[in-house]
């Protein structure tokens, strides 16, 4: 079955304090993998897409990277307007021409100052 | 400025009544979609179209309705026969390697 596993659940960083937040995916072959913020009661924004393992993309504080079975975004010198859930998203090959994406249940960062 | 407009934001239903959650585009996007979100839940796709006059079900489709007559709307209907329609309900369209959403509906059933 087709899978989205983030983690950690939550995290909390002092300003400044670089770290990583993890997501792991089972798919039988992988389409695309996305990267989202969501704020409290708002629609999630795009951050990146990332198609084959290898790839990294940056902005601003944010670098997400892919491998074969998870991906990552690092989180350089966060800063408390970075608190947000991120949330990662994957489309599979076997979705044929629609884009259903199986989404994960994200992580919740809370940046201190 | 181009972007996805849900109403209202805030919304109440009474039990055994229809309500019905706008979404209209304006970034010329062919598909369309609907999800709803409930706490410790992920994303949850109620429908999808990806053309005008053509739509079809999610994973949790049952209790709801859409029509898609024009490009630039996509409204959801949730029905009585919905046992748990409260959530946060994001509407989103897509072009090829991203989606763009909406800032979301809450719905109370009172």
């Amino acid at each position: 079955e087709d899978q989205v596993t983030q983690s950690p659940e939550a995290l909390r960083l002092q300003e400044g304090e670089s770290s990583s937040l993890n997501c792991s995916y089972t798919v039988s072959g992988l389409r695309g993998l996305f990267w989202y913020r969501q704020d409290p009661g708002k629609g999630p924004e795009f951050l990146f897409t990332l198609y084959s393992a290898g790839e990294e993309k940056e902005k601003e504080r944010l670098k997400a990277t892919l491998t074969k079975k998870e991906s990552f975004l690092h989180i350089t010198a966060p800063k408390p307007e970075d608190s947000a859930t991120y949330l990662c998203a994957v489309q599979a090959t076997g979705a044929g021409n629609n884009r259903k994406l199986i989404w994960g249940l994200g992580t919740s960062l809370a940046v201190n100052p | 400025d181009g972007g996805i407009t849900q109403s209202p934001k805030y919304l109440f239903r009474k039990e055994g009544q229809n309500v019905t959650l706008s979404c209209e585009q304006n970034l010329n996007h062919d598909a369309m979609y609907w999800y709803r979100q409930d706490p410790g839940q992920g994303l949850r796709l109620i429908y999808y179209s990806q053309i005008v006059n053509d739509f079809q079900k999610g994973d949790i489709a049952e209790g709801y309705s859409v029509s898609r007559e024009k490009k630039e709307s996509f409204p959801l209907t949730v029905t009585s026969a919905q046992k748990n329609p409260t959530a946060f309900y994001l509407c989103a369209s897509s072009m090829r390697d991203r989606e763009f959403f909406g800032e979301g509906s809450w719905l109370t059933v009172v």
